[in-house]
């Protein structure tokens, strides 16, 4: 089983819509959440950090659930330049982050 | 821009060879780290660097070494390239060994045929 795993999609969002997606990660001790945003064939950029009382920011809603352990996304009102690959990224004490493959979103005119 | 420089930005080495790739972190961080992307996979760590030292190891065989320099600027080599290590090969920059926060250079293209 993989430490963190994502769903593929992709995501094919009307413009204007809502979507949201899901990660789960394997390791209970884990200590910080992320999301990242990686666009074709660039690098990762952090695009929030997830609390576990929950986040947002502007238009991005990020919830973490450590009870069932799994942390979501949600994107409110896309806009075309929402399209990328959303990366869930989780770090357990210790330097290393850990990534999933990374969920696919594209949102169409 | 992260500050992050990479180089070179891609490459292309036959198996068996060698290679020697570069990351110049942002002014003020003393720690690097290297992530292997396969295609349509998600960064792996491969280790990272804080004061010219290893400190922390993913699961990738020896013939993946790294260095830091006094300037904090880092080499990841690969020898006995297989057609696997075919990746886009990332480092990141940031301040002391287990931060929140890891910013990525632009990433190494490397295609081995």
């Amino acid at each position: 089983r993989k430490e963190v795993e994502q769903d593929p999609g992709p995501f094919n969002v009307p413009e204007g819509a809502t979507v949201a997606f899901n990660c789960t990660y394997s390791n209970s001790a884990s200590q910080s959440f992320f999301w990242y945003r990686q666009d074709c064939r660039k690098e990762p950029k952090l695009l929030m950090s997830v609390y576990s009382s929950g986040n947002e920011d502007g238009r991005f809603t990020a919830q973490l659930n450590r009870a069932s352990q799994y942390i979501s996304l949600l994107i409110r009102d896309s806009k075309l330049s929402d399209s990328a690959t959303y990366l869930c990224v989780v770090k357990a004490a210790g330097n290393k982050l850990t990534f999933g493959g990374g969920t696919r979103v594209l949102v169409k005119p | 821009e992260t500050g992050v420089t990479q180089s070179p930005t891609h490459l292309i080495k036959t198996r068996g060879q060698q290679v020697t790739l570069r990351c110049s972190s942002q002014s003020g961080h003393n720690t690097v780290s290297w992530y292997q992307q396969a295609l349509g996979q998600g960064p792996q760590f491969i280790f990272q660097y804080y004061r010219e030292e290893e400190n922390g190891r993913g699961n990738f065989p020896p013939r993946f070494s790294g260095l830091q320099f006094p300037n904090y600027s880092s080499e990841l080599n690969v020898n006995a390239l297989e057609l696997d290590d075919s990746a886009l090969y990332l480092c990141a920059s940031s301040l002391g060994t287990s931060p929140d926060t890891q910013y990525f250079g632009p990433g190494t293209r490397l295609t081995v045929l």
